[in-house]
């Protein structure tokens, strides 16, 4: 199956600094989204974009699709960005929707 | 947006009981999965469910232990049957809205088997 590669796996931050997490995928994808787990486990929905330039506030994300790899821009980081980044994403070779997480960048933003 | 609420949010269970988690989704969806998220590790699929007929297991996870209904177009159910410690995770239930592809996750059920 496809392959989700996220780096780095760990990241501490001080309040207001910016950083850029990575995502690699072995294989082309009809779907490629990102999520925020927060502290209590939720899943919280920040980009679908399996090509191309999305922006939400301070957060950015952009998927060349061509060249396999997504990248999530977050810029002038909060506390409340801390917790962990998940990468998932469908390849075109299957069926349905389901989809294939990475293992995850955890962050951690520092007072 | 869809809306996906789960019961319980969490529970502590004895082994070698079942528990069943029920999913509820805003709207009329067409595709539902339940994922597995052991501690500190990623999401992985544990099925399809599909409505009207059975679930479509992922290598690893079979219907004895993890059975699965899905009655309409808004509603589903895991069990998790036989628990052992092993079972300790959470679950977590997603939807795709019809006619698009980004999936939304339900809060999930914190499960603590001892």
């Amino acid at each position: 199956g496809i392959q989700v590669e996220q780096s780095p796996p760990d990241l501490i931050l001080q309040e207001g600094a910016n950083s850029t997490l990575r995502c690699n995928f072995s294989d082309s994808v009809n779907n490629l989204q990102w999520f925020h787990q927060n502290p209590w486990g939720q899943l919280i929905n920040l980009f679908y974009i399996p090509s191309g330039t999305k922006q939400n506030g301070r957060l950015s994300a952009t998927t060349v699709a061509t060249e396999r790899y997504s990248l999530l821009y977050i810029s002038s980081s909060q506390t409340t960005d801390s917790g962990v980044y998940f990468c998932a994403a469908k390849p075109n070779s299957n069926s349905g929707y389901a989809l294939n997480f990475g293992k995850g960048t955890s962050l951690l933003v520092t007072p | 947006s869809a809306v996906i609420s789960q019961k319980p949010s969490r529970d502590i269970c004895q082994r070698g009981t079942s528990l069943t988690i029920q999913c509820q989704v805003d709207s009329q969806v067409t595709m539902m999965f339940w994922y597995r998220q052991q501690p500190g590790q990623s999401l992985t699929l544990i099925a399809t469910a599909n409505q009207g007929s059975e679930a479509t297991y992922e290598s690893g996870f079979v219907i004895d232990k993890f059975p699965i209904s899905r009655p309409n177009l808004t509603f589903s159910t895991l069990t998790v049957s036989n628990m052992s410690p092993e079972d300790s995770s959470i679950y977590l239930c997603s939807a795709v809205l019809s006619g698009a592809g980004e999936q939304y996750f339900g809060p999930g059920t914190r499960l603590t088997v001892t």
